[in-house]
């Protein structure tokens, strides 16, 4: 089963502030993924990642950035958070293109 | 884009009661599709996947069988539990490795 932590469980943060999400993933992954998840829009794609020093653009990138620092490790930055940006994030991976993503725990972040 | 819709926002059932959740697509060129079960406190979990029109997946008693003409991924089981009380999501991923998930159909089943 693979295996997908992210930090910090839950984070309240104020308008303008400095946030980092972080995600680490054990099982040699190449993909990565960040999602965010709002109540009547489900699940949708943030940034994702082939491998370290990669990074793609998803679907709704404004205000965020994001680092893969290492294959196992790939972080999420707010760096002007907005109470827009007030969501349950989710990290995943995956090994192969079309294989099925594993997904971590979640991080609440709730800007105020 | 490529985009999915699940019909159905709410779905309450009793146990044993046959479940149906309904998932159409939109997408150029011929997707994988998958379901996703999520349940409260967790992350979502791959469920299974149908690659090819007419493939059946299935896993834990549900089941989708791939439609191309009706651009469709029905999830079913005869019976459900309890336990299978959870938000459930359709997905297709094309070309490249985004997956693209439905809105999510939240499943309540009462005892």
């Amino acid at each position: 089963e693979a295996a997908v932590t992210q930090s910090p469980r839950n984070k309240v943060t104020v308008t303008g502030g400095n946030v980092t999400l972080s995600c680490r993933q054990t099982n040699s992954h190449n993909y990565m993924y960040w999602y965010r998840q709002d109540t009547g829009h489900g699940l949708r794609l943030i940034h994702y990642s082939y491998g370290a020093g990669n990074l793609q653009i998803g679907d709704v990138p404004d205000g965020y950035k994001a680092t893969r620092t290492t294959q196992e490790d790939f972080f999420l930055l707010l760096e002007l958070a907005s109470p827009s940006q007030t969501s349950l994030y989710f990290c995943a991976s995956s090994g192969r293109v079309f294989a099925e993503q594993f997904f971590g725990p979640g991080t609440r972040l709730t800007v105020l | 884009g490529d985009s999915v819709t699940q019909t159905e926002g709410q779905v309450a059932l009793s146990e044993e009661d046959f479940l149906t959740i309904h998932c159409n697509y939109s997408a150029s060129g011929y997707p994988a599709l998958f379901w996703y079960v999520q349940y409260p406190g967790e992350g979502p979990q791959f469920l299974f996947r149908a690659s090819r029109d007419k493939e059946k997946g299935s896993s834990r008693g549900f089941e989708a069988t791939y439609n191309k003409e009706a651009t469709s991924f029905h999830l079913q089981k005869a019976s459900v539990q309890e336990s299978d009380s959870a938000v459930y999501y359709c997905a297709l991923k094309n070309a490249g490795a985004k997956l693209t998930f439905g809105g999510g159909t939240r499943l309540t089943v009462r005892p």
